[in-house]
């Protein structure tokens, strides 16, 4: 069974913290990947990685940074979070064929 | 700008019979498409995927592919109350660096009707 998971399900942040989400993948993937979904917009892209501290910027890459100092290991940082980061954020390990996703975190910034 | 368009629904459809999910997409280099199945407050999971041109089936789910035409679409035959849920596309763009993540449609919320 792949293995995929989230450090927090539900995490309550205030404005101009900075945020630490954390993915951890049990299945040697070289990809990892981050997501968030809002209603009315599906779930965008806003990091992957290919490869230990190998990073590529997603659709929306802005107001967030990544690292991925181990392969298993894969963090999305909000540097200074704003109301606008509120979301649910997905993480997702997998290839060109198959991807599949963690349980999410439901991130408020208040 | 890579795009995924899918009916939002709610697209109800009785217990027992066929149900139809379309998605259309933008970028003619997209070379796979996925079909994730989402229940209110989980994440997704994957249904299938297809890369070729043509029909795909696994079980009661059957994809079929048309890239001349840019359409993905999803077919759910003995629809069950389970199925109710929604139903996302996405697509991928390979590129030489790595597995580019995908791009979702925004869903199509089905209800499959006892």
């Amino acid at each position: 069974d792949v293995k995929v998971t989230q450090s927090s399900r539900y995490l309550v942040k205030r404005t101009g913290e900075k945020v630490f989400l954390e993915c951890v993948q049990d299945m040697d993937h070289e990809n990892m990947f981050w997501y968030r979904q809002d209603p009315g917009l599906g779930l965008r892209l806003i990091y992957f990685s290919y490869d230990v501290k190998m990073k590529e910027k997603g659709d929306i890459p802005e107001g967030y940074s990544v690292s991925r100092e181990k392969k298993e290991r894969f963090s999305l940082i909000l540097e200074s979070a704003s109301t606008n980061q509120t979301s649910m954020y997905l993480c997702a390990i997998g290839g060109g064929y198959e991807q599949y996703f963690g349980p999410g975190t439901r991130l408020t910034v208040t | 700008q890579k795009e995924v368009e899918q009916n939002s629904g709610p697209l109800s459809v009785p217990e027992g019979a066929i149900a139809s999910l379309n998605c259309t997409y933008s970028d003619r280099g997209s070379q796979s498409f996925f079909w994730y199945r989402q229940y209110s407050g989980k994440s997704p999971e994957l249904i299938m995927f297809i890369y070729s041109n043509g029909d795909k089936e696994d079980g009661r789910f059957t994809a079929q592919l048309n890239k001349a035409s840019q359409y993905v679409s999803l077919l759910i035959r003995d629809s069950q109350p389970s199925d109710s849920a929604t139903y996302l596309c996405a697509v991928n763009v390979y590129s030489g660096g790595g597995a580019d993540g995908l791009t979702f449609g925004k869903g199509t919320h089905l209800i499959i009707q006892p």
